[in-house]
Order: structure tokens, then C-alpha cells, then sequence
């Protein structure tokens, strides 16, 4: 699966959109990439996937790159409660080994009141 | 409650013993996995299964063994726990080549 490459750290005021990018330059074509958070001590949690098209769910939206070589996880009102360490991972989704899903360091990110 | 639970959440044991942790999910998911989490190394895979009966390594599984009679189980052993195993225990589950859903974990400490 291709590597990723994020933030370690990025802050974010309370009820302002959060940004977190995430490179992944060596992406194949058939190489999804989601995302997942995990809250402190808690369990990693599914946020979001998408291939190619932008993609939106009840928890935040995800925007792919035309060249596929980076996207951006949209997390429109951040609340308190979205402090956690987010990861972003590539990975093939039919064919190959369903399962390999490699998390990396990921971005903390801190909502502050 | 629908859902994937673990047992116990928390586990203190002695080096030698055995110790197995827990792992239930009600979907009836066809995949079902096991990582560790330990600082500085972020989450890493134990054993996966592919289905009842069908199981296979992961990144790590020297000291671990794993067993799956039934679709929603998946018991994950230390034969002879050592000081190394201390960590966080994540089980997971998922359907064919989709997202996993992970649940809320199991912190041992071998001492």
C-alpha cells in the first residue's frame, strides 16, 4: 500500500472547520483512502473513504486531489469531542489483502474552546 | 447492543500465565482481526480471520494464538504472558474488503 504522509499536530477553534491534509504521492489506481480517528484510549474509529470523487457522510467530508496525490478530511464544525489523533491510510479495497490497513502516526488534532 | 465488545477491559497478570482476551461482534462480519497498540508503535496486527475456522498471521503473532469456532467470536490466548505483551489489545471486525470497526480494548499488564 502506498505510504502516507501527514501533520503530526494541528489545532483548531471550536465550531470552525478542521483541515487535515494528507499526502499519498505513490497512490495506485485501485488504492482507496480512508480515514479513521481515535480518541484518547478509546478504539480507532471509521470516519470516511473514497477513491476518486469527493465523498461526504453524516461525520465529515473527504477531498481527493484530481492526481489523486493528496487529500483533505473536512471536519465542517469541530466540536471539543473531535480532539483525537487522526490517520489517514491507502489501501486496496478489492483483490490484494483485505487485511492490511497500516496506520502510521497520524495528526493530532486539538479543538480548543 | 449491536455492536463489538471486549473482555475483560482491563487485566493484570503474572509472566508465565495464560491469559486470553475476548472478542464478540454481532454484525456477523466475515473478517475479524486483532491488533496491539504500544507507544512509539502505533497499531500493528496480531491475526486476522477470514472466516469461521480460517485464520492467519499478522505483523506480530509470536506468543499469541487464536482460535474462531463461531463467525462472531474470536479469542485471542498468551500461552506463557511475558512482560513484552503489556499492552492494548484492539479486536476488529469487518465485511469483505470494507471498513473495520474496531472495539473499545483491552489494556494488560503483565507483570
Amino acid at each position: 500500500d502506498a505510504k502516507t504522509t501527514q501533520p503530526p499536530s494541528m489545532d483548531c477553534a471550536e465550531g470552525r472547520a478542521a483541515n487535515l491534509p494528507c499526502n499519498h504521492s505513490t497512490i495506485s489506481g485501485n488504492e482507496y483512502v480512508y480515514w479513521y480517528r481515535q480518541i484518547h484510549s478509546q478504539g480507532p474509529q471509521y470516519i470516511i473513504h473514497g477513491l476518486k470523487n469527493n465523498e461526504t457522510n453524516e461525520m465529515a467530508s473527504l477531498i481527493i486531489t484530481e492526481d489523486r496525490k493528496s487529500s483533505t478530511l473536512i471536519l465542517p464544525h469541530a466540536t471539543l469531542r473531535d480532539t483525537a489523533v487522526y490517520y489517514c491510510i491507502v489501501r486496496v479495497e478489492s483483490g490484494g489483502s483485505n487485511y492490511k490497513l497500516t496506520f502510521g502516526k497520524g495528526t493530532l488534532l486539538t479543538v480548543n474552546p | 447492543d449491536a455492536g463489538i465488545t471486549q473482555s475483560p477491559r482491563y487485566k493484570i497478570t503474572e509472566t508465565g500465565r495464560q491469559v486470553t482476551l475476548m472478542c464478540h461482534q454481532t454484525w456477523s462480519h466475515s473478517y475479524m482481526f486483532w491488533y496491539r497498540q504500544d507507544l512509539g508503535h502505533g497499531l500493528r496486527l496480531i491475526y486476522y480471520s477470514a472466516a469461521a475456522d480460517i485464520t492467519d498471521k499478522g505483523e506480530v503473532p509470536d506468543g499469541y494464538v487464536v482460535s474462531r469456532s463461531k463467525t462472531e467470536n474470536f479469542p485471542l490466548t498468551l500461552e506463557s504472558a511475558t512482560r513484552s505483551q503489556t499492552s492494548v489489545y484492539f479486536c476488529a471486525s469487518s465485511e469483505f474488503h470494507r471498513e473495520q470497526y474496531f472495539g473499545p480494548g483491552t489494556r494488560l499488564t503483565v507483570t
